[in-house]
């Protein structure tokens, strides 16, 4: 079985630019988490899907940032523009469903994607 | 509201030598506590889980933690540190069932 899978591995890009970031869960996860690690410092949890719906952006900073996750399967994370302070790396996570998981919150996180913008 | 903190951002042992990485939690409800371990280039991998039951948890090549609730601890060891060891490594806590709250990580650095 694949675990989840991030694209790019590392980006480089000048403030101003757009950058987007994919991930592929885990075939079968129905949920999808967005963290990013910024700076050395804790991972912090940007939002989550289910399937193709958004059930929880409070972790978005700001409205630079578009997660979509069109047909419920692979996710994109748009930054645009970037700025300095969105250098960092982007994880990506998946779960089954928290019913059938006994209600526990078993993610699996992806490689991530370092992104430095300079 | 849940929240971790990770005592020491860098710990450096020998080889062979005992490693003792520091977590502790807040927590308004009984928690769910894990350890993540990303090895260099490498995703977040999850090496061991406290949910209910017995307060000694065993993971992934031979680390083990204890969840100590009088302390609000839940502290990662291994008895002989392994060269293959050096990572970073990641305490979290379940703050929601959409949401985990990590800490700011801790650095092994395993010595010949």
């Amino acid at each position: 079985e694949a675990g989840v899978t991030q694209f790019p591995s590392h980006s480089v890009i000048e403030k101003g630019q757009t950058v987007t970031l994919r991930c592929d869960p885990i075939s079968g996860h129905d949920n999808l988490y967005w963290y990013r690690r910024v700076m050395g410092k804790e991972i912090k949890f940007l939002l989550h899907f289910v399937k193709e719906s958004k059930q929880d952006e409070s972790g978005m900073p700001n409205n630079r940032f578009l997660a979509e996750r069109t047909g419920g399967t692979y996710s994109t994370l748009k930054v645009q523009p970037a700025e300095l302070e969105d250098s960092g790396v982007y994880f990506c996570a998946s779960s089954q469903d928290a019913v059938l998981a006994g209600g526990f919150l078993w993610q699996f996180f992806g490689p991530g994607t370092r992104l430095t913008v300079l | 509201a849940q929240s971790v903190t990770q005592l020491g951002s860098h710990v450096s042992v020998s080889e062979g030598a005992l490693v003792l990485l520091r977590c502790n939690y807040s927590s308004s409800v009984p928690p769910y506590l894990f350890w993540y371990v990303q090895y260099p280039n490498q995703g977040l991998q999850l090496l061991l889980k406290y949910t209910t039951g017995a307060t000694l948890v065993k993971g992934i090549n031979g680390f083990e933690a204890e969840f100590k609730k009088s302390e609000t601890s839940f502290h990662l060891t291994k008895p002989s540190a392994h060269m293959s060891d050096a990572a970073e490594y990641f305490c979290a806590v379940k703050r929601s069932a959409r949401q985990l709250t990590f800490g700011s990580g801790t650095q092994l650095t395993v010595l010949p």
